[in-house]
């Protein structure tokens, strides 16, 4: 089937250590996003990827970096992890912008 | 600016009872509108979505929602609720950035409990 994939599933990092999530996907689509979910709170959107067009929020810190280096994979970076980074981080993609956006199933990120 | 509005924050009902998840959206043009749903520790699974056409969507599962312009809302319906049903529920609204590309603007959600 089809689908989004997320790796690790669970993530432990040290504070200030850099840490990588992965994110795959086999439904050939456009668009990738990465999303920011803490808990008991709807998911804020980080950046996104048209293709190879790097999309930032406003509000997204300098801390938060993505690499996209081919249409399956797309990896988020967190150069120096705060406690206040712990959450949940969803990859979603799209087939084009206007389109619904399919999400993977998440990596929990717990920063000690 | 765009937002959207989920006023339950937690609702309980009974199982094999209906249920009505709110949902209002501000948005300047038409809105293309969807209902997501999280499970505890999962991602989000989409319900349905409303682009053009009819206002009366159907989704999976059994999930229907109305589209009604005149009040900005797409409210979420189901006849008979089951117990696997308890979860996270979110409504959100596709909105075009500055740079032409969609994003979606997430309600903060409503947290479903289905009493046995």
């Amino acid at each position: 089937d089809a689908m989004v994939i997320q790796n690790p599933r669970y993530q432990v990092t040290q504070f200030g250590k850099p840490v990588t999530l992965s994110c795959s996907q086999t439904l050939n689509h456009n668009v990738m996003y990465w999303y920011q979910q803490k808990s008991s709170q709807a998911p804020k959107l980080l950046f996104h990827y048209y293709d190879k067009d790097f999309n930032n929020e406003a509000d997204t810190p300098d801390n938060f970096q993505s690499r996209r280096p081919n249409t399956s994979f797309c990896f988020l970076d967190i150069r120096s992890p705060g406690l206040g980074d712990a959450a949940m981080y969803l990859c979603a993609t799209s087939r084009n912008s206007y389109n619904e956006q399919f999400f993977g199933p998440g990596t929990r990120l717990t920063v000690l | 600016a765009q937002s959207v509005t989920q006023p339950d924050i937690h609702i309980t009902v009974s199982e094999g009872a209906s249920l009505e998840l709110r949902c209002n959206y501000s948005y300047g043009a038409t809105p293309y509108l969807f209902w997501y749903v999280q499970s505890p520790g999962q991602g989000l699974q989409l319900l349905l979505k409303y682009f053009s056409g009819d206002t009366l969507v159907q989704g999976i599962k059994g999930f229907e929602a109305e589209f009604k312009r005149s009040q900005s809302s797409f409210n979420l319906r189901k006849p008979s609720v089951h117990w696997s049903d308890a979860a996270e529920y979110f409504c959100a609204v596709g909105t075009v950035t500055t740079g032409g590309y969609n994003k979606l603007i997430f309600g903060a959600g409503t947290r479903l409990a289905v009493h046995p």
